[in-house]
């Protein structure tokens, strides 16, 4: 089985800071890591993803995650936000095992961005 | 890159009318298609796993006989939401995936679906 695990379902930022969003993952197989955004009313956008080869994933809008296997982590980064930034994030994983295909999300973190 | 299309964006249907979303793959052939709900402030649920032309898998807890799923063709899945009753009320969204490499799925910008 997998699971995701969001520390934290609301982040609070002012603009120009840093943004740290944590997770936190569980597999029985090598996993693939995934950041989606999702804008109000909106269904989700691909921010990055990690599957093999360099563990520091650069993605867009300036995002960037490191997949850290003895931590089992996926934290992801953003060293100045944006307010267009505001939005919720969610980490999800997907196996090669029995879940096949699946994603697992983990419950999202919504990121606020103070001007 | 690769387009979902999710129709409509809204519906409002009365109690025990049927619902039925459209999902289509723009640019690619979608061998699976998943549908997810999505409840105010919280996560995507998986409902089901369609591939084209066999039965969608449901996951446990989502009864098939009221959330039909049909995934005719390699670019069109559909959810049908039969009988509707305020507590279907919810967003749903549907993602599709080529079925090649990291098998990435491209999500619709999903269906708001108020049952009055």
């Amino acid at each position: 089985a997998q699971s995701v695990t969001q520390l934290g379902s609301h982040v609070s930022v002012s603009e120009g800071a840093l943004v740290l969003l944590r997770c936190n993952y569980s597999s029985s197989v090598p996993p693939y890591l995934f950041w989606y955004v999702q804008y109000p009313n909106q269904g989700l956008q691909l921010l990055l993803k990690y599957t093999t080869g360099a563990t520091l994933v650069k993605g867009i809008n300036g995002f960037e995650a490191e997949f850290k296997k003895s931590e089992t982590s996926f934290h992801l980064t953003k060293p100045s936000a944006h307010m267009s930034d505001a939005a919720e994030y969610f980490c999800a994983v997907k196996g090669m095992g029995a879940a096949g295909n699946k994603l697992t999300f983990g419950g999202g973190t919504r990121v606020l961005v103070k001007p | 890159g690769a387009v979902v299309s999710q129709h409509p964006s809204w519906v409002i249907c009365k109690s025990g009318t049927s619902v039925k979303i459209e999902c289509r793959s723009l640019d690619f052939q979608a061998t699976t298609m998943f549908w997810y709900r999505q409840f105010p402030k919280q996560s995507l649920m998986l409902m089901a796993t369609s591939n084209e032309g066999s039965k969608a898998t449901y996951e446990q807890g989502v009864e098939k006989d009221k959330f039909l799923i049909n995934h005719a063709s390699l670019t069109l899945s559909t959810l049908t939401v039969t009988s509707a009753h305020p507590e279907d009320s919810s967003f749903y969204i549907c993602s599709a995936s080529s079925g090649r490499g990291v098998n990435e799925a491209f999500f619709g910008q999903g269906t708001r679906l108020t049952v009055v």
